[in-house]
């Protein structure tokens, strides 16, 4: 399978306690993106990576996040003492590089993430 | 004011219909625009894109693009019931970042 995994698929934590989410992008990707979805809204943008370098993270995003892309291929996303509010799916997506019709994200599965 | 904006719907058209979505988006710089189709406990999958105003058209389905009015829809021709799920607009802004906005519900009724 080519396409974008991410792992796990679903996390049951409690407050307070931290959590770890991996994504592995279609290979040939050099761009990587993260986004947090909750039920009815769309997928709100979290940040992205160039190869290693994160050239973006959202204003939203707090001090507990952290996301990090050693070497430019898989990509980790830490959440720190984790709060119920933080309960989503969040998600991963890769694409290719620059040029008008390359910004098609493709999508994993999602990492379901329920704080209780 | 947010940066990509749809109406929610839901959106409820007969089998066979013409389903019509509407986007709107306030970054002028905005360069790419696609269109998701998300089914329930699913992640987003991508329809179209398109980038110069005008139309464009891949089978049932029609995008469309107005950069003087920020505005891009998606029409989709002899609805049918597999194609309820919610639409997604989304933009790609002078950064590569992509924006999405919060989707329309499409109700397809056989």
């Amino acid at each position: 399978d080519t396409g974008v995994s991410q792992d796990p698929r679903h996390k049951i934590t409690k407050r307070g306690q931290n959590v770890t989410f991996r994504c592995d992008p279609i290979s040939e990707h050099n761009r990587l993106y993260w986004y947090r979805q909750t039920l009815g809204q769309g997928p709100e943008f979290l940040t992205y990576f160039q190869n290693e370098a994160q050239l973006e993270k959202s204003r939203l995003l707090s001090d507990r996040f952290s996301a990090e892309r050693p070497k430019g291929s898989f990509s980790t996303l830490e959440i720190q003492r984790t709060e119920q509010g933080d309960s989503a799916m969040y998600l991963c997506a890769s694409s290719s590089g620059p040029g008008q019709g390359g910004g098609e994200l493709f999508f994993g599965e999602g990492s379901r993430l329920t704080v209780l | 004011q947010k940066e990509v904006e749809q109406n929610s719907g839901p959106l409820s058209v007969p089998e066979g219909a013409i389903a019509s979505l509407n986007c709107t988006y306030s970054d002028r710089g905005s360069q790419s625009f696609f269109w998701y189709r998300q089914y329930s406990g699913k992640s987003p999958e991508l329809i179209m894109f398109i980038y110069s105003n005008g139309d464009k058209e891949d089978g049932r389905f029609t995008a469309q693009l107005n950069k003087a009015s920020q505005y891009v829809s998606l029409l989709i021709r002899d609805s049918q019931p597999s194609d309820s799920a919610t639409y997604l607009c989304a933009v790609k802004v002078w950064s590569f970042k992509t924006i999405f906005g919060a989707g329309t519900r499409l109700f397809v009724k056989a």
